[in-house]
């Protein structure tokens, strides 16, 4: 195994538009949480999900932002309707209940809107 | 409302002129506290994990520590390759969610 991966790396899309992306964890791995990171911040916590399940969500989070993770496996992230301040970097990672909650992170999706 | 602050915002250093990042943090009750680094352009790399005051992790050149109010990371004669942003992250009682401050922007001069 590889790692976290991401797709797609960088996403260019017109405010308005619905963009959608996906995140890949370690297979063995349980746990799953999505971020956000703009310029010189830390990355900003967005969900987790535990397998399957969704099981907490920031209070931040407009509700243009759903996200999904099918059987426990893959989750995907969909904004709709997206603004210009939704540019950002989307941070995924994954980590295994048990260990020293060790997240491994991948290598983000970049997305600008114009 | 847990809170995570990091000092300095960033730090230059010569190579091997050790030095200490700081994060001091607020939260209900820790579960746990987290150092990452990060990389231009890259996903935060997992560094340590501690879990209670007077806990302390090493790796290589790095030394992490932890009180009850702040952590320090401590770089020893540090090299070029050292140089990134150190992140700090909190995770307390009754959430999943991860806490992360601004972090440390550091640059080591050969």
């Amino acid at each position: 195994d590889t790692g976290v991966s991401q797709d797609p790396r960088h996403k260019i899309t017109k405010r308005g538009q619905n963009v959608t992306f996906r995140c890949d964890p370690i297979s063995e791995h349980n746990r799953l949480y999505w971020y956000r990171q703009t310029l010189g911040q830390g990355p900003e916590f967005l969900t987790y999900f535990q397998n399957e399940a969704q099981l907490e969500k920031s209070r931040l989070l407009s509700d243009r932002f759903s996200a999904e993770r099918p059987k426990g496996s893959f989750s995907t992230l969909e904004i709709q309707r997206t603004e210009q301040g939704d540019s950002a970097m989307y941070l995924c990672a994954s980590s295994f209940s048990g260990t020293n909650n060790e997240q491994f992170f991948g290598p983000g999706t970049r997305l600008t809107v114009l | 409302e847990d809170q995570v602050t990091q000092s300095p915002e960033a730090l230059r250093l010569q190579e091997g002129e050790s030095s200490s990042l700081n994060c001091s943090y607020t939260v209900s009750g820790l579960r746990g506290l987290f150092w990452y680094r990060q990389d231009p352009g890259k996903g935060p790399e997992f560094l340590f994990t501690l879990y209670s005051a007077g806990e302390e992790k090493e790796k290589e050149r790095l030394k992490a520590t932890l009180t009850k109010k702040e952590s320090f990371l401590h770089i020893t004669a540090p090299k070029p390759e050292d140089s990134a942003t150190y992140l700090c992250a909190v995770q307390s009682s009754g959430t999943y969610k991860y806490i992360f401050g601004t972090g440390t922007r550091l640059k080591v001069l050969a």
